[in-house]
This record gives structure tokens, sequence and C-alpha cells, in this order.
């Protein structure tokens, strides 16, 4: 199926960096969504953008819908060693149908490593 | 704890049997989403829950899967004849809005 472009792949920084992720699409979504998985459970979401431009902060996380609805990003500030995971961009409704119907797309996932 | 919840979340399970998984969504969430999600991959959209109704599902969803939601409340999603490609972490989200995920059933065919 279908899966976001997401970069980098895989980033190893030190406790305090700041963290840069960001998420490309060829559709355009209606929303984006920021989720966070550690190893064998579900994704937990962080943060939830509604309309193009939109810039939201959850604590240390800051998230925006691009302009043009096919990309998003997000960046960490001052990174702690519980960020430590992989982080899924997820977009929804590309296709809009009378039931709101809003499976996500996700992307390929962003492995984040705190070197010690 | 109000979050979503799946049973079990480990089965192992030999090819050719029939493996069943349960997913019970935030109470007041009307819309149940079920995912597959492989190793090293971001998850894959299945199907889709409005109340009872399934109102889509993937291509993904072969014929040897059946997902039902028969009061609108838990769901269950039904493998028969599984296969070793059918070995992955299954999730379940539920939503009125914005989709909140379960801890996922984690399937090992051998």
């Amino acid at each position: 199926g279908q899966q976001l472009n997401q970069s980098p792949q895989s980033m190893f920084i030190q406790e305090g960096e700041d963290v840069s992720m960001n998420c490309t699409s060829s559709s355009i979504f209606n929303t984006w969504l920021w989720y966070k998985q550690d190893p064998g459970e579900g994704p937990v979401l962080l943060i939830a953008l509604y309309k193009a431009g939109e810039l939201t902060s959850n604590g240390r996380l800051t998230a925006q819908f691009g302009i043009t609805r096919k990309d998003s990003f997000l960046n960490i500030s001052a990174s702690i060693p519980s960020d430590v995971g992989i982080y899924f961009c997820a977009g929804g409704g590309a296709q809009r149908t009378n039931f709101g119907n809003e499976k996500l797309t996700f992307g390929t996932g962003t492995r984040l490593t705190i070197i010690p | 704890d109000t979050g979503v919840s799946q049973n079990p979340r480990h089965k192992i399970t030999k090819r050719g049997q029939n493996v069943t998984f349960r997913c019970d969504p935030i109470s007041e969430h009307n819309r149940l989403y079920w995912y597959r999600q492989t190793l090293g991959q971001g998850p894959e959209f299945l199907t889709y829950f409005q109340n009872e109704a399934q109102l889509e599902k993937s291509r993904l969803l072969s014929d040897r899967f059946s997902a039902e939601r028969p009061k609108g409340s838990f769901s269950t999603l039904e493998i028969q004849r599984t296969e070793q490609g059918d070995s992955a972490m299954y999730l379940c989200a539920s939503s009125s809005d914005t989709q909140y995920f379960g801890p996922g059933t984690r399937l090992t065919v051998l």
C-alpha cells in the first residue's frame, strides 16, 4: 500500500539537541498527524493538524501543516532520553466521502536514537 | 483505563489455523479502524467501521480476513487459514475525530 515519504529514516543525536523531521506526499491530505511508537506498542498521538498552514505546539514538540497540504514537519526541542522511539507522520482525509472517512496513510517512520 | 484495548497482545499459531482478535474502542467513539503493521513499516489501513457498518475494506484484506462490529461497540478481526505472510502487528484505532490506537496484537505464524 501507499506510504508517505518520511525523512530522515533515522537520527542519532545527543541529549539536549533539537530534532527536525518531515513528511511529504504526492497527494493532498486534509489532516496531518504525528505519532510516536515504542517497541511492541501501538502508536501514540503527539500532535494533530487540521488546517493548511497551521502551526501547533505540544510542550517541546512543534508541528506544521504545509500550505500545499502535501507535507508536514515535526520539531522536537531539547531532546531527552524518553524521546527515543519511532516517529510516524500520517495523512488523513485524502478522499472525502459522505461518511467523512478519515483512514490514515502513514509514513515510513523516523527512528530517533539518543547517544549517551 | 479508558483507552483502546486489544486482546490478545500476542498470538503464536501454526500455518493453516484460524485466529481471532478483539478490539474494544474508547466508549464514545463511533468509528473503529483496523491496520496492519509489518516490521520496519508504518501501519497500513485494512478496514473501517462507522457504528456497526463496515464502510471500506482495503485490497490488503483478502478473502481469508473478516471483520465484524456487531453492536457498534467492540470489533473482531478473524484470519482463516493463516499464512506466514500474515505475521504482523494488528492495530485497532477508534475515533470521534482523531484516531487513538490500541497496543496492538502481534501475530506470529509458524
